[in-house]
């Protein structure tokens, strides 16, 4: 069945930057939507973006000068940067497909699968 | 940009129906989407589009919506549908994806 796995440094300093890598197992990434959703802790969701396989992106407005999410599908993996964090980063970092769908009204998504997060403490 | 608006809080008595909704001006032109979140876990896809339910999701769960307010609806609340319930949808004004607050969901 179809995994993800998220992965990278649990404890990243005041300023410098945040890296996590997404690895996909059980479908090719070359298709479907990938994104990246985080939560602090005790707080609500917050998407952060996707991408296409092709390596057209969406970003979060609120993020958008910070981040970068890249695609390697030789790998079947794909990555997060967000730069100059501070402690307001400090969450939980979810890596999820964003399935598309039709019905009668149109096109539709969801993020269907997820992968089990990974812990992120931003701190000197 | 658009919001998505929920109940903090909602209780439910075991075996009882309970509703939890989510209101925002882009559910007039997009689906809410809801997920289920336990302590410590991943959030699971409960209920997508007009009212499916992906493979292993329990036929107590059901959606439905009304102009800027979509609902998520338990029907026979069980111990272990205690969670929090997010719904999530697209910004109408430049298609990003929201979510809403999340409503924690007690069983009594």
């Amino acid at each position: 069945q179809v995994q993800l796995q998220e992965s990278g440094p649990g404890l990243v300093k005041p300023s410098e930057t945040l890296s996590l890598t997404c690895t996909v197992s059980g479908v090719s990434i070359s298709s479907f939507y990938w994104s990246w959703i985080r939560q602090p802790p005790g707080k609500g969701l917050e998407w952060i973006g996707y991408i296409y396989y092709s390596g057209s992106t969406n970003y979060n407005s609120s993020l958008k000068s910070r981040v970068t999410i890249s695609v390697d599908t030789s790998k079947n993996q794909f990555s997060l940067k967000l730069t100059s964090v501070t402690a307001a980063d400090t969450a939980m970092y979810y890596c999820s497909r964003l399935w598309g769908y039709y019905d009668s009204s149109g096109y539709y998504d969801a993020f269907d699968i997820w992968g089990q997060g990974t812990m992120v403490t931003v701190s000197s | 940009s658009s919001e998505l608006t929920q109940d903090p809080v909602v209780s439910v008595a075991l075996g009882q129906t309970v509703r939890i909704t989510c209101q925002g001006d882009s559910l007039r032109n997009y689906y809410a989407t809801w997920y289920q979140q336990k302590p410590g876990q991943a959030p699971v896809l409960v209920i997508y589009g007009k009212n499916n339910r992906p493979s292993g999701i329990p036929d107590r769960f059901s959606g439905s919506s009304s102009g800027n307010t979509a609902s998520l609806t338990i029907t026979g609340a069980q111990a272990e549908d205690e969670a929090d319930y997010y719904c999530n949808s697209r910004d109408s004004s430049d298609n990003h994806v929201i979510f809403g607050g999340g409503t924690k969901l007690t069983v009594l």
